[in-house]
């Protein structure tokens, strides 16, 4: 049950678009479309942004969009502003009814 | 409105266990699912277990069987948490979760720090 890979750092300038990827394996990302991304500002609780894959929840700003490729899913920024500068986990359901979280993302705002 | 307030800081011992309780308010408890989630201090996001609140069947990360344990008080509107043996690099945030649809986990407890030290 390894961490989902995820890059350490992503970075934009406002008004840009930035996308982070999330590398499982078939026995996760690749085999069930239970993805979900979360964004965490430091020293608070993270906040559901995408769920399975593409879903946004209602109040999630439509500049998030989510998808996945084989065994890696994506969480783009459109039009990217500086309240998006957080932290970025993605998450993903594996075999035998477990979960996994990925190594995280810090997106910075130039 | 949903909210899960969780018990408070704890300090431990090495060798000792910690339960932490989330409390939840604002929907039927039974039913969605409880995932918990631990932060240690400056890394990333790590799942520990999750309960069917509903019919109390209940799933470990492999890295904390045997150690963790997910129990739910129907009547409470309450999960716990409980975490034994503990070590000095179980000092963390211990996070409660309600899950919404397939995984999403769509309302957080403020957390609660446990710092294990002799």
């Amino acid at each position: 049950q390894s961490a989902l890979t995820q890059p350490p750092s992503v970075s934009g300038s406002p008004g840009q678009s930035v996308t982070i990827s999330c590398t499982g394996t078939s026995s996760d990302v690749g085999s069930y479309d239970r993805v979900s991304w979360y964004q965490q500002p430091p020293g608070t609780a993270p906040k559901l942004m995408i769920y399975e894959v593409s879903n946004r929840p209602s109040g999630v700003p439509d500049r998030f969009s989510g998808s996945k490729s084989g065994n890696t899913a994506s969480l783009t920024i459109s039009g990217l502003q500086a309240e998006d500068e957080a932290d970025y986990y993605c998450s993903s359901y594996t075999s035998g009814s477990l979960w996994v979280f990925g190594t995280g993302t810090k997106v910075t705002v130039l | 409105q949903v909210q899960l307030v969780q018990s408070g800081a704890e300090v431990k011992k090495p060798g000792a266990s910690v339960k932490v309780s989330c409390k939840a308010s604002g929907y039927t408890f039974t039913s969605h699912g409880m995932h918990w989630v631990r932060q240690a201090p400056g890394q990333r996001l790590e799942w520990l277990a999750w309960i069917n609140v509903g019919n109390d069947n209940t799933k470990y990360s492999q890295k904390f069987q045997g150690r963790v344990t997910i129990t739910r008080d129907t009547s409470a509107s309450t999960a716990y948490m409980e975490l034994s043996s503990l070590r000095y690099e179980d000092t963390a945030v211990y996070y409660c979760a309600r899950v919404y649809g397939w995984g999403g986990l769509d309302y957080w407890g403020q957390g609660t720090l446990v710092i294990v030290s002799s």
